[in-house]
């Protein structure tokens, strides 16, 4: 079974602070995902990762940044929180080749920015 | 035009009748196909994939896929309460070095007992 977890699952930050979320996945997987979701706008995906040390931007990277360190560990770093990144935030791992991927999703943090 | 389309419900169906959920998608060289059910207040749980046109079953969910005309859809069989929940259909799209999903809206399923 593919685990994917990630450090919390809700979390109160204010707004300027510096914010960490982290995922960890125990499958030996490539490629690493965050992706937010919000209420009518669907998943949307901000960074992703194919391997260590390496990273691509999504369609809404501004205000994230990622490191993925190790294979299993990809950060999602919030530089400066706004209340605009109050959402749920979904990490994703990946696995099946480059055209027949299959994302796999943790269980998700709700993030409330005051 | 949206890259994925779904109809975003609610989709309101009776105990024990077949659920019809439909998507399309725009990028004529997408390869696979996913569905993904997402309860309230938790993340996306993959339901089934396709690759091929034809049908695909998998105990009461079957997923169709016609890459001609650009849809793919889920049916699931003998509905059930415990299968109201927000349905996501999905779309692989090669990118560089691998690939992403582009997912749609969602459609919100509700069964009445």
């Amino acid at each position: 079974d593919v685990k994917v977890t990630q450090s919390s699952r809700y979390l109160v930050k204010r707004t300027g602070e510096k914010v960490f979320l982290e995922c960890v996945q125990d499958m030996d997987h490539e490629n690493m995902f965050w992706y937010r979701q919000d209420p009518g706008l669907g998943l949307r995906l901000i960074y992703f990762s194919y391997d260590v040390k390496m990273k691509e931007k999504g369609d809404i990277p501004e205000g994230y940044s990622v490191s993925r360190e190790k294979k299993e560990r990809f950060s999602l770093i919030l530089e400066s929180a706004s209340t605009n990144q109050t959402s749920m935030y979904l990490c994703a791992t990946g696995a099946g080749g480059r055209e027949r991927e299959t994302q796999y999703f943790g269980p998700g943090t709700r993030l409330l920015v005051l | 035009q949206k890259e994925v389309e779904q109809n975003s419900g609610p989709l309101s169906v009776p105990e024990g009748a077949i659920a019809s959920l439909n998507c399309t998608y725009s990028d004529r060289g997408s390869q696979s196909f996913f569905w993904y059910r997402q309860y309230s207040g938790k993340s996306p749980e993959l339901i089934m994939f396709i690759y091929s046109n034809g049908d695909k079953e998998d105990g009461r969910f079957t997923a169709q896929l016609n890459k001609a005309s650009q849809y793919v859809s889920l049916l699931i069989r003998d509905s059930q309460p415990s299968d109201s929940a927000t349905y996501l259909c999905a779309v692989h799209m090669i990118y560089n070095q691998g690939g992403k999903l582009i997912f749609g809206q969602g459609t919100e399923l509700s069964v009445k007992p």
